[in-house]
């Protein structure tokens, strides 16, 4: 059966500080890793990887893949009040039937 | 661009009743997939609809059951509703351009779904 694990489940900082989240994963016939922030409902796409050792930023928010040893990592830096989520990693799966797996999420909570 | 949206937003059930769930993709996109996140978890896969067929299942019952229509919008059907089926559930759209690229999904704002 198909596995990611996250950790840490909950995370409490302040602002400005830099934050690590990690995925690790098991699942046949890997595709892509994607990290989602969730805020209220809808969980908002942020990166999707696909090879590597390829890293993806977008602002503050850089993650990398490590195929190799089955985990990617979720930075941020420069931490603000708005940051505070759950954060989302989800593995892309199957072939035809492409499928999500999703592991439980990080709670961080950015105080000021 | 028209975002994916759901309906409706909150819903309230006895146990044993049916709900049916909706889901408008967005624009452009043709296949959408349906999960359920329970409290405290994260979002587990039911099903995917690609092209008005079922094309993948996640470990839920035939009591969770489906439809996309030709316009790609989407239901979630769930009969013999049960306690432990209070939930969020979300519906996500990507685009399949049938060649077996990897593609984003984007998810709606949900519904949630009590039962009592």
């Amino acid at each position: 059966e198909d596995k990611v694990v996250q950790s840490p489940l909950s995370l409490v900082v302040h602002e400005g500080d830099t934050v690590t989240l990690n995925c690790s994963y098991e699942v046949t016939n890997f595709r892509s890793l994607l990290w989602y922030k969730q805020e209220k409902k809808a969980p908002t796409f942020l990166f999707m990887l696909t090879s590597s050792g390829i890293e993806k930023k977008s602002g503050r928010l850089s993650s990398i893949l490590d195929k190799k040893e089955l985990f990617s990592i979720l930075n941020i830096t420069a931490t603000q009040t708005g940051d505070s989520a759950i954060y989302l990693c989800a593995v892309g799966s199957g072939g035809s039937n492409y499928k999500l797996t999703f592991g439980k999420g990080t709670l961080l909570t950015v105080n000021p | 661009e028209t975002g994916v949206t759901q309906s409706p937003t909150h819903l309230i059930k006895t146990r044993g009743q049916q709900v049916t769930l909706r889901c408008s993709s967005q624009s452009g996109h043709n296949t959408v997939s349906w999960y359920q996140q329970a409290l405290g978890q994260g979002p587990q896969f039911i099903f995917q609809y690609y092209r008005e067929e079922e094309n993948g299942r996640g470990n839920f019952p035939p009591r969770f059951s489906g439809l996309q229509f030709p316009n790609y919008s989407s239901e979630l059907n769930v009969n013999a509703l049960e306690l432990d089926d209070s939930a969020l559930y979300l519906c996500a759209s990507s685009l399949d351009r049938g060649l077996a690229e990897i593609y984003e999904q984007y998810f709606g704002p949900g519904t949630r779904l009590t039962v009592t």
